[in-house]
C-alpha cells in the first residue's frame, strides 16, 4: 500500500501570502490529522478531520484552516503568512483515529 | 491535560551497545502510547504502539517499549545498536479515537563507530 503523500514538499513564501498544502492518506484511511514541527515549539498538533468533519482543534489562531474532501484528501491552509510559520507541516493518517502514520511532511519557509 | 516529558535530549551510545530513552506522561484516562522516529529531512515512523494487554510490546527494526504504570513510564530499548539508527526519537500519548497526538520533546541519538 502507497503511504502518506503531501505536495509540495518545498515551498518558500513571503509575508502576507497564503499557502495551501495537500495531503493524500493511506488508501482505507478516513482520519487526517495535520501537525506543526518547528525546533522551537516541536511537534504540535493542527487540527484532525474524519469523514470530511472537523473532530478535534488544537491552539492555532484562525489563519490556520483546514478541509477533507469526500475522497479521504485533505488541505490545510494558512493565510496571511507570518515569519513564525515557518516549518515543517505534517500530515498523518489513520483508519479511524488511533495509529497515526506520517508523511514526509512539508517544509514551507516563510520571508 | 496530557504531556509527554523525554528527560534526555541527547544520547549518545556506541555501535553495538544497548540503548533506553525515556519517555514520561501524563494522561487522565487509559494512554494510547506511540514511539515514532525521525531521521533528518523525513516524516515520523512509527516503531511501536501500546493500547492494552502485555506491557511489553515490541516494534520494528527490534526495539521494544515497556509500559509501566505506576511509574507513568514508556521506555524505549534496543538491545543492541546499528550505526543507522542514529536519528530523533519521538514518545507520544493520544487516547481514544480523534484525540490528538501529544509528543515529547524528543531524543536525539548519535551512534559512534
Amino acid at each position: 500500500k502507497a503511504g502518506v503523500t503531501q505536495t509540495p514538499r518545498y515551498l518558500i513564501k513571503t509575508r502576507g501570502q497564503q499557502v495551501t498544502l495537500s495531503c493524500s492518506p493511506i488508501s482505507g484511511h478516513r482520519s487526517v490529522s495535520w501537525y506543526q514541527q518547528t525546533p522551537g515549539q516541536g511537534l504540535q498538533f493542527l487540527f484532525e478531520y474524519f469523514s470530511e468533519t472537523q473532530r478535534n482543534k488544537g491552539n492555532f489562531p484562525g489563519r490556520f484552516s483546514g478541509r477533507q474532501f469526500s475522497n479521504s484528501r485533505s488541505e490545510m491552509n494558512v493565510s496571511t503568512l507570518e515569519l513564525g510559520d515557518s516549518a515543517l507541516y505534517l500530515c498523518a493518517s489513520s483508519v479511524s483515529g488511533e495509529t497515526q502514520y506520517f508523511g514526509p511532511g512539508t517544509r514551507l519557509l516563510v520571508l | 491535560a496530557q504531556s509527554v516529558t523525554q528527560p534526555d535530549i541527547h544520547i549518545t551510545v556506541s555501535e553495538g551497545a544497548s540503548l533506553e530513552l525515556r519517555c514520561n506522561y501524563s494522561y487522565g484516562a487509559t494512554p494510547y502510547l506511540f514511539w515514532y522516529v525521525q531521521s533528518p529531512g523525513q516524516g515520523l515512523q512509527l516503531l511501536l504502539k501500546y493500547f492494552s494487554g502485555d506491557t511489553l510490546v515490541q516494534g520494528i527494526k527490534g526495539f521494544e517499549a515497556e509500559f509501566k504504570r505506576s511509574q507513568s513510564s514508556f521506555n524505549l530499548r534496543k538491545p543492541s545498536v546499528h550505526w543507522s539508527d542514529a536519528a530523533e526519537y519521538f514518545c507520544a500519548v493520544g487516547g481514544a479515537a480523534g484525540n490528538k497526538l501529544t509528543f515529547g520533546g524528543g531524543t536525539r541519538v548519535l551512534v559512534k563507530p
